[in-house]
């Protein structure tokens, strides 16, 4: 099974930061990877989909790189709506795998 | 407006059985991929099963659920099940039905069901 480690686990941050979070695949999935944004309490939010694609409706303040075994999720300008916990998904293969996930902190 | 709902959870002993149903609104339900996904209390995000085909003849499922759950889905109903047997304390979790949309993650998610497996 393809295993998706994220660091950090937690990050501490202030409005208006640049934040990074990274997610790393035990293989190659090429750019079969989404980033989630979750609350306390409700259902995931899905932001990027093929490693990059931003999802309709998402602020293009969110966006996403990588390919292969590397990848990351950056916000430019944080705004307090999104401190939250980010989850990185893999979906190389039909047994499908989450990051840990990254709690995102006010500083 | 695209919408799902799940129900059935509840609390059930150890080694008891549970089926979730994940009633779909909004969209063409027959010809999208299907997934659960689960939460245990103060955890992350754990895939456990999906779908991935419309007559629902190709399914899979993460490892600590094999033989023990089976997804289903009817697509006259617009549902989506899962079937949970054997359930063991470690199955306590809020479980998420979601459309999963091929090469783009899961884009619609319920708002989730509760199970809790305790004596």
């Amino acid at each position: 099974d393809i295993q998706m480690t994220q660091s950090p686990s937690t990050l501490s941050a202030s409005v208006g930061d640049r934040v990074t979070i990274t997610c790393r695949a035990s293989q190659s999935i090429s750019t079969s990877l989404a980033w989630y944004q979750q609350k306390p309490g409700k259902a995931p939010k899905l932001l990027i989909y093929k490693a990059s694609s931003l999802e309709s409706g998402v602020p293009s303040r969110f966006s996403g790189s990588g390919s292969g075994t590397e990848f990351t999720l950056t916000i430019s300008g944080l705004l307090p709506d999104d401190f939250a916990t980010y989850y990185c998904q893999q979906y190389k293969s039909y047994s499908w795998t989450f990051g840990q996930g990254t709690k995102v902190e006010i500083k | 407006e695209v919408q799902l709902v799940e129900s059935g959870g509840g609390l059930v002993q150890p080694g008891g059985s549970l089926r979730l149903s994940c009633a779909a609104s909004g969209l063409p339900f027959s010809v999208y991929w299907m997934t659960w996904v689960r939460q245990a209390p103060g955890k992350g995000l754990e895939w456990v099963a999906n779908i991935i085909k419309q007559d629902g003849s190709e399914k899979y499922y993460v490892d600590s659920v094999k033989g023990r759950f089976t997804i289903s889905r009817d697509n006259a109903k617009k549902s989506l099940y899962l079937q949970m047997n054997s359930l063991r304390a470690e199955d306590t979790a809020v479980y998420y039905c979601a459309r999963f949309i091929e090469g783009a993650g899961m884009d619609v998610w319920g708002q989730g069901t509760t199970v809790t497996v305790s004596s």
